[in-house]
């Protein structure tokens, strides 16, 4: 079945630091891939999405590419914040549109 | 817009109690999500509304758990008898319809402990 997978955490940066949390997909036919963000006692909120390969998705300075040849839709982000702490999830939908997400990475930046 | 609406915020109760949860979606949107996230975990969907009616309910434990959106807009989700590992966030996403590529939107959650 469909499925997602995702770098393990907790990820610790300094801020400014260079951010990549990896994620891998499993799934029939052309899903579409999400990043959520999940901040301290807030619900999930979309970060960025990306419905067909090599699509890349952007917000608030993070970025990630669709690549269907490898599965993956990397989240990336050139200099984090203090505020960027949080738990990302990604995530994917496919025919009905049920998500899978995966286990989540907590990250903290630390000034 | 306002977003998706969900109370309580946080729930402490019994094993073999009974609660429920209730969730306002996003106005016009006509698909429901309920999900389950344990400390640690990904959600991981319950239940799916269409309007009124379930499109999947395959994960939802049937033999605890019941789940109703009348009129195809509030949704109330409930537990009865709840046991120990049922203490997890309980979220309502919503999105406009169930055709591919709709982004959901979600509550803030139900935190719910169960002693």
């Amino acid at each position: 079945g469909d499925s997602v997978t995702q770098m393990e955490g907790p990820v610790t940066l300094s801020e400014e630091a260079f951010l990549t949390i990896n994620c891998t997909y499993t799934a029939t036919g052309y899903p579409s891939l999400f990043w959520y963000v999940q901040y301290p006692g807030e619900g999930l909120q979309l970060l960025l999405k990306a419905t067909k390969a090599d699509d890349k998705g952007s917000n608030k300075g993070f970025e990630a590419t669709y690549r269907k040849e490898t599965t993956s839709f990397h989240l990336e982000k050139g200099s984090v914040q203090v505020s960027d702490s949080a738990v990302y999830f990604c995530a994917l939908t496919n025919t009905g549109n049920q998500f899978y997400f995966g286990t989540g990475t907590s990250l903290t930046v630390i000034p | 817009e306002a977003g998706v609406a969900q109370s309580p915020r946080y729930k402490i109760i019994e094993k073999r109690q009974s609660v429920a949860f209730w969730c306002n979606p996003i106005s016009g949107h006509a698909t429901l999500y309920w999900y389950q996230q344990i400390l640690g975990q990904g959600p991981k969907l319950l239940i799916q509304f269409q309007n009124n009616g379930v499109v999947d309910d395959s994960q939802l434990p049937k033999d605890r758990f019941s789940a109703e959106r009348l009129k195809g807009v509030d949704s109330t989700l409930k537990i009865q008898p709840a046991k120990l590992e049922d203490s997890a966030v309980y979220l309502c996403a919503t999105s406009r319809d169930r055709a591919l590529q709709e982004t959901q939107y979600f509550g803030p959650g139900t935190r719910l402990l169960v002693l």
